[in-house]
């Protein structure tokens, strides 16, 4: 089956600094990746819609300046989270659309990012 | 716009009693429907989905949902739970207008006792 990776699982970090998060998907090529953010005991939040070779979507609220997103190629999104504060620790998820046809969305396992 | 509901945030059973989780969505046209499961710490599982097919939707780990476009409803279902089905279950359509962007309901834990 479809497998999406993730990068690291856990980080952490400190105030002000930027870390860079990686979603990858193994065995197929994703058009759209997505990113989520999930807080504890909550559901997944939508962040950002980025299709491969243009800049992603980002949803309400979400600050683009913040969380940069890179969708460089068919296989590999980034999201950086910039100047990173304390209030941005949360647990971080991708997920992958192979194709223009498929509803379906291939999760990666997350990651954890804690600021210090 | 579209929204998923979860009734209950929180569902126990006993080992070996039937499971029901429910979900309401709202879609002014015909949705994609999904449930996914999480354990703690980790990524969502795909348990099924309902995609314009047929409205009895057969998943992995012997549960199963039902369309019912009358009463707007997705139901999970388990006829016996196993003490390994505790975890947070998520019903999530598919958003209108932007590809297969997901929103999701709220949640619901499932916790199974012996």
């Amino acid at each position: 089956g479809a497998v999406v990776s993730q990068h690291p699982s856990r980080v952490i970090c400190k105030s002000g600094t930027s870390v860079k998060i990686e979603c990858r998907s193994l065995d197929f090529q994703a058009t759209t990746m997505f990113w989520y953010r999930q807080f504890p005991k909550q559901s997944l939040m939508l962040m950002a819609t980025s299709n491969e070779g243009s800049k992603a979507t980002y949803e309400q609220g979400v600050e683009k300046d913040k969380f940069l997103i890179n969708h460089a190629s068919l296989t590999l999104s980034t999201l950086t989270v910039t100047s990173a504060h304390p209030e941005d620790s949360s647990f971080y998820i991708c997920s992958a659309r192979e194709g223009t046809e498929s509803h379906e969305q291939y999760f990666g396992p997350g990651t954890r990012l804690t600021v210090t | 716009a579209q929204s998923v509901t979860q009734l209950g945030s929180h569902v126990s059973v006993s080992e070996g009693a039937l499971v029901l989780l429910r979900c309401n969505y709202s879609s002014s046209v015909p949705p994609y429907l999904f449930w996914y499961v999480q354990y703690p710490n980790q990524g969502l599982q795909l348990l099924l989905k309902y995609t314009s097919a047929a409205t009895l939707v057969k998943g992995i780990n012997g549960f199963e949902a039902e369309f019912k476009k009358s009463e707007t409803s997705f139901h999970l279902t388990k006829p016996s739970a196993h003490m390994s089905d505790a975890a947070e279950y998520f019903c999530a359509v598919t958003r209108r207008g932007a590809g297969t962007a997901l929103i999701f309901g709220k949640g619901t834990t499932l916790s199974v006792s012996s």
